[in-house]
């Protein structure tokens, strides 16, 4: 059974950081490519930031860039997301999800990792 | 940037079938994906490459395209199929997604 499971979520102030991690089970980690999806409250989905399989090629939405890094270590089937500089606006439910690269779906999610940026 | 257009809400009667759109800039040439997501659930791929539904999915839930228009129909609607859909296409190796629409079914 395919599983994503995220940590690392909290309550952080403005200009503070934090790491959120993916672990993943049920499936070949090093064959599919990661997502970070962002979800503000009573909002709708806003992709963050993806990753090749390979960890060659890395993607960011222009509102995360230059604050946020994705990382994955297949080792350890597990992928990152380090925000730093956070924001108010940054604050949502933040799910991975796996895909099997560019034009495909992305076909399972985890149940999601809240952040809260506040002060 | 690019930009996919759904409507805010739609309504349908149970039993009826409900059509929810997405609209974008050569989307007749680009893959569409939709995702049902629950109140307190993760989102839950309901259509694949506009007209794929994936294992699991019942049979009432269908997709096609229109021209620059991706329509996800779900017929004989049920009361579980009340939920908000997303639509989602590739551009530039970066995920979009769509606004949402609320389905309401009363």
């Amino acid at each position: 059974e395919v599983q994503l499971l995220e940590s690392g979520g909290g309550l952080v102030k403005p200009g503070g950081s934090l790491r959120l991690s993916c672990a993943a089970s049920g499936f070949t980690f090093n064959k599919y490519s990661m997502n970070w999806v962002r979800q503000a409250p009573g909002k709708g989905l806003e992709w963050v930031s993806s990753i090749t399989s390979s960890g060659y090629y890395i993607h960011y939405a222009d509102s995360v860039k230059g604050r946020f890094t994705i990382s994955r270590e297949n080792a350890k089937n597990s992928a990152s997301l380090q925000m730093n500089s956070l924001r108010v606006e940054d604050s949502g439910i933040y799910y991975c999800a796996r895909s099997e690269g560019d034009l495909t779906p992305l076909d399972y999610w985890g149940q999601g990792a809240l952040v809260t940026v506040s002060s | 940037s690019y930009d996919l257009t759904q409507p805010p809400s739609v309504s349908v009667s149970p039993g009826q079938t409900a059509t929810i759109t997405c609209s974008g800039d050569n989307l007749e040439n680009k893959y569409t994906f939709w995702y049902q997501q629950k109140p307190g659930q993760s989102p839950l791929l309901v259509m694949s490459k506009t007209t794929r539904r994936p294992p699991g999915i019942p049979e009432r839930f269908s997709g096609s395209n229109s021209g620059n228009t991706a329509i996800l129909a779900i017929s004989g609607t049920q009361a579980m199929d009340e939920a908000d859909y997303y639509c989602q296409a590739w551009d530039n190796y970066n995920v979009v997604f769509g606004g949402g629409t609320k389905l309401t079914v009363l």
